[in-house]
């Protein structure tokens, strides 16, 4: 089983939904969360990263830590066809070491 | 630069030649790191640099897999003898130190085939 598990869709939506993007981990000592975006034949980068339980909202993403459940989420409002992007979570652990997930495909369809 | 330099962009390679792959940081970054993406599968931990030191290779998949930074800049992966197994995409990432939590900047990376 891996540490952290994502699913890697596709997830096709229409433009304008609500898009929720999840990780489940199994690793306890994970201390902070992070989502990243990458585009096709690109680097991720950095959207959030939050620490506690809780939500943290920027802009149109909130990101959501669920450390009972062991469960991260990711939503994106009023989505829209460049938010289209493959979204990879990554956990840090006690060691600075960053554990990533696969990363889910998502399609935002105009 | 602005931003974290990969190249070449693209690699393609007989299996047993060896390939190097460079990583020119942005500028001022103490922490680099070198991930390996295959397809479906998230970023595979692969070696960390600070400074020129590399106090992390825990990720390395084997000793034909080597890498070196040079006056706390620019980073080489070098892959000996290349396998099938090799082809991936090699992203470089940096940052202000291991600590700084929003501070990793990928490069675009190096698409390497194996043929």
């Amino acid at each position: 089983q891996k540490e952290v598990e994502q699913d890697p869709g596709p997830l096709s939506v229409p433009e304008g939904a609500i898009v929720s993007l999840n990780c489940t981990y199994s690793n306890s000592a994970f201390q902070y969360f992070m989502w990243y975006r990458q585009y096709s034949r690109k680097g991720p980068e950095l959207l959030m990263y939050t620490y506690s339980s809780g939500n943290k909202e920027d802009g149109r993403f909130t990101a959501q830590v669920d450390k009972s459940s062991k469960y991260i989420s990711l939503f994106i409002r009023d989505s829209q066809p460049s938010d289209s992007a493959t979204y990879l979570c990554a956990m840090r652990d006690s060691n600075y070491q960053l554990i990533w997930g696969a990363g889910t495909k998502l399609i935002i369809k105009p | 630069g602005a931003g974290v330099s990969q190249s070449p962009s693209n690699k393609v390679t007989e299996k047993g030649k060896d390939v190097e792959l460079r990583c020119d940081p942005i500028s001022g970054h103490t922490a680099l790191y070198w991930y390996r993406q295959s397809l479906g599968q998230g970023l595979e931990f692969l070696i960390y640099f600070q400074g020129n030191s590399a106090p992390d290779k825990s990720g390395l998949p084997s000793d034909r897999f080597s890498a070196e930074r040079t006056g706390g800049s620019v980073s080489t992966l070098t892959i000996q003898r290349t396998q099938q197994e090799d082809s991936a995409v090699y992203l470089c990432a940096s940052s202000p130190s291991r600590q700084e939590l929003g501070g990793y900047t990928f490069g675009s990376g190096t698409r390497l085939t194996v043929v």
